[in-house]
């Protein structure tokens, strides 16, 4: 099947620097890209929708200075986790539409940041 | 806006049993699609079964299936013969069938963990 594949699945980051993310679809163009939240024994949360050469749209509560993707590329996005702070740890998960076919939605592997 | 409900935080079931996992949602729209994915303790998303609204037909796939009840707004799914690779947290997501503006993303459950006893 198609694959998903995030980057760093680990990082930690000092408070109140920036951290990256990638979201990259390997074997197909994903025309739309999804960002997750997930708590520790919470559901995932939707953070944003990311459309390639646009702006993405940001789920009500999501502060997009803070939270700051871009879609640059039909393969790729990226959030920008800016001036971290604690309360930012979290399990970030990228998805990516591939609108051949079935329509179907693959979930990439996950990113734990931890903000000390 | 959507909701999705799974009420039971926490299922157990012998293996080797069947187990059925609740899962309700509220729209207004027509057309959409139902999903169930597992999660294990790798985190990783994995879909299980996915159910178009405009079919009648339950989706089912291999010891998966679901029931389908459009008008209860209902879909539980079905782990038939379930095995000790089956414990994983379980969430049901809603997904509308019309695009653009943030539409294509899922909506999920709180999910329901699931223990398979040996």
């Amino acid at each position: 099947g198609a694959v998903v594949s995030q980057h760093p699945s680990w990082v930690i980051c000092k408070s109140g620097t920036s951290v990256k993310i990638e979201c990259r679809s390997l074997d197909f163009q994903a025309t739309t890209m999804f960002w997750y939240r997930q708590f520790p024994k919470q559901s995932l949360m939707l953070m944003a929708t990311s459309n390639e050469g646009s702006k993405a749209t940001y789920e009500q509560g999501v502060e997009k200075d803070k939270f700051l993707i871009n879609h640059a590329s039909l393969t790729l996005s990226t959030l920008t986790v800016t001036s971290a702070h604690p309360e930012d740890s979290s399990f970030y998960i990228c998805s990516a539409r591939d609108p051949i076919g079935e329509d179907t939605i693959y979930f990439g592997e996950g990113s734990w940041l931890t903000v000390v | 806006a959507q909701t999705v409900t799974q009420s039971q935080p926490e299922m157990s079931v012998q293996e080797a049993e069947t187990v059925t996992l609740s899962c309700t949602y509220d729209t207004s729209e027509s057309d959409y699609y139902l999903f169930w994915y597992k999660q294990p303790p790798s985190r990783q998303m994995i879909l299980v079964i996915r159910q178009e609204a405009y079919k009648q037909q339950n989706a089912t796939e291999n010891r998966f299936s679901v029931n389908f009840q459009k008008a209860a707004k209902s879909f539980s799914l079905k782990i038939s013969d379930s095995q000790l690779g089956d414990a994983a947290m379980y969430f049901c997501a809603y997904r509308s069938a019309y695009s653009g503006g943030g539409a294509d993303g899922l909506t999920f459950g709180k999910g329901t963990h699931l223990i398979i006893q040996p």
